[in-house]
């Protein structure tokens, strides 16, 4: 099974709102990832966290807040978003974060900001 | 700036045909490669890995990788009309790094 879920499939959020995405993963994999992903562009790394500690941060704005409670949960916390904003946001995850293994991707919560 | 070419089509192609999409990288210790499937709206799909040079099959579809001249490719045989979306094209670098570079990848169209 290469399954990685993510809730909401859709959210509407105004810019003073705060929301939060989910990504579930029972897989065993110890690096989970977020990305970003703008129509007709190729996915966009934002954060990786492996064995449940941040490891990179591609200098993503501070209104994108990631959390990683255990080894099988990635929450992205939003706050104050803008407009350009508004994408699909990918969680994706693979055995390791440290080897040469496939990334699995979640079905993607596509977010619109007003 | 490790890069992952592509072309962006569309390529398109007759329901039957085999359509070949291919995918150029500047880093040459790059050691691992992915192709994944997009059809639109949706999230990528893994569809086929490969590390070692030559070729790589796996049912319709064909992973070729040539390190030397740094390119790896992917054939679909017997092409269907729902082998239509766009394909991504990820390359993994060297010095154990684990975060693809994902190219800006082909679209596909097969027309019956």
């Amino acid at each position: 099974d290469t399954e990685v879920t993510q809730t909401p499939k859709h959210l509407v959020m105004g810019m003073t709102n705060k929301k939060s995405l989910k990504c579930e993963q029972h897989m065993g994999h110890r690096a989970m990832y977020w990305y970003k992903q703008k129509a007709k562009k190729p996915p966009e790394l934002m954060f990786v966290y492996s064995y449940e500690k941040l490891s990179i941060n591609e200098s993503v704005p501070s209104r994108f807040s990631p959390e990683c409670p255990n080894s099988s949960l990635l929450n992205l916390h939003l706050h104050a978003l803008q407009p350009e904003d508004s994408a699909l946001y990918l969680c994706a995850s693979s055995q390791s974060g440290t080897a040469d293994y496939e990334q699995y991707f979640g079905p993607g919560t596509r977010l619109t900001v007003t | 700036q490790k890069e992952v070419e592509q072309n962006s089509g569309p390529l398109s192609v007759p329901e039957g045909a085999i359509a070949s999409l291919n995918c150029t990288y500047s880093d040459r210790g790059s050691q691992s490669f992915f192709w994944y499937r997009q059809y639109s709206g949706k999230s990528p799909e893994l569809i086929m890995s490969i590390y070692s040079n030559g070729d790589k099959e796996d049912g319709r579809f064909t992973a070729q990788l040539n390190k030397a001249s740094q390119y790896v490719s992917l054939l679909i045989r017997d092409s269907q009309p729902s082998d239509s979306a766009t394909y991504l094209c990820a390359v993994k670098g060297s010095g154990g790094s684990y975060i693809p570079t994902f190219g800006r990848g082909t679209s596909l169209i097969v027309h019956p």
